[in-house]
């Protein structure tokens, strides 16, 4: 099955300073490839997601990266808050007929300092 | 947008009893659903699928007797702890596709057994 493994488990930055978290899948098959933020105490919300067909997406201060031949994929946040502290899980779909089945990394806390 | 509520957010219960979860999608059907454990400062485990109008699939490790899982129409399903001990306290949180593998989340059932 799919193994997500996510770097680094806790990051922290100064207001104002860009943050990187990586992820690697091992499923060549896995096409979808979404973001969540989780605050304490609730559920994990989409933040931005790609797909195989596409190396780079962007919203506002937050960017993703994929790069499929290297089964890799980065999240990028610019210009951190301190209300983007939290912790952040990226994830990987089965691939194929999955329906929303999910592998998902360990998991990063993000600490942004005032 | 769609939305997942999940109820009860807090949930203590004696050793022994059973405690059903619900999740209910408010603005849109889902034939599929799923559901996942996340301990703390873990990542979320996926459980099981649950299928309208179907038995629910099982991820390996999970007993079904022990966690029964019923969706019995497009708009709900339910999750039932039967006979619970102290070591199925956890915060269980439920998802609903939305289409082409994309996943919102509920906002978490944080269960204690006592």
């Amino acid at each position: 099955g799919e193994n997500v493994e996510q770097h680094p488990s806790t990051l922290s930055v100064q207001e104002g300073d860009s943050a990187v978290i990586k992820c690697t899948y091992s499923d060549s098959a896995s096409n979808y490839f979404p973001w969540y933020k989780q605050e304490l105490g609730k559920g994990p919300q989409l933040i931005i997601d790609i797909r195989s067909n596409v190396g780079e997406k962007k919203d506002q201060r937050i960017a993703v990266t994929l790069n499929k031949t290297a089964k890799h994929f980065s999240l990028h946040i610019t210009e951190t808050q301190p209300e983007d502290s939290a912790v952040y899980f990226c994830a990987a779909d089965a691939g194929g007929t999955s329906y929303g089945k999910l592998t998902f990394g360990q998991g990063t806390i993000l600490t942004v300092h005032p | 947008g769609a939305v997942v509520s999940q109820h009860p957010s807090r949930v203590i219960c004696k050793s022994g009893t059973s405690v059903k979860i619900e999740c209910r999608s408010l603005d849109f059907q889902a034939t599929t659903m799923f559901w996942y454990r996340q301990f703390p400062k873990k990542s979320l485990m996926l459980m099981a699928t649950s299928n309208e109008g179907s038995k629910a699939t099982y991820e390996q490790g999970v007993e079904k007797d022990k966690f029964l899982i019923n969706h019995a129409s497009l708009t709900l399903s339910t999750l039932t702890v039967t006979s619970a001990h102290p070591e199925d306290s956890s915060f269980y949180i439920c998802s609903a596709s939305v289409g082409a593998n994309v996943l919102t989340f509920g906002a978490g059932s944080r269960l204690t057994v006592l």
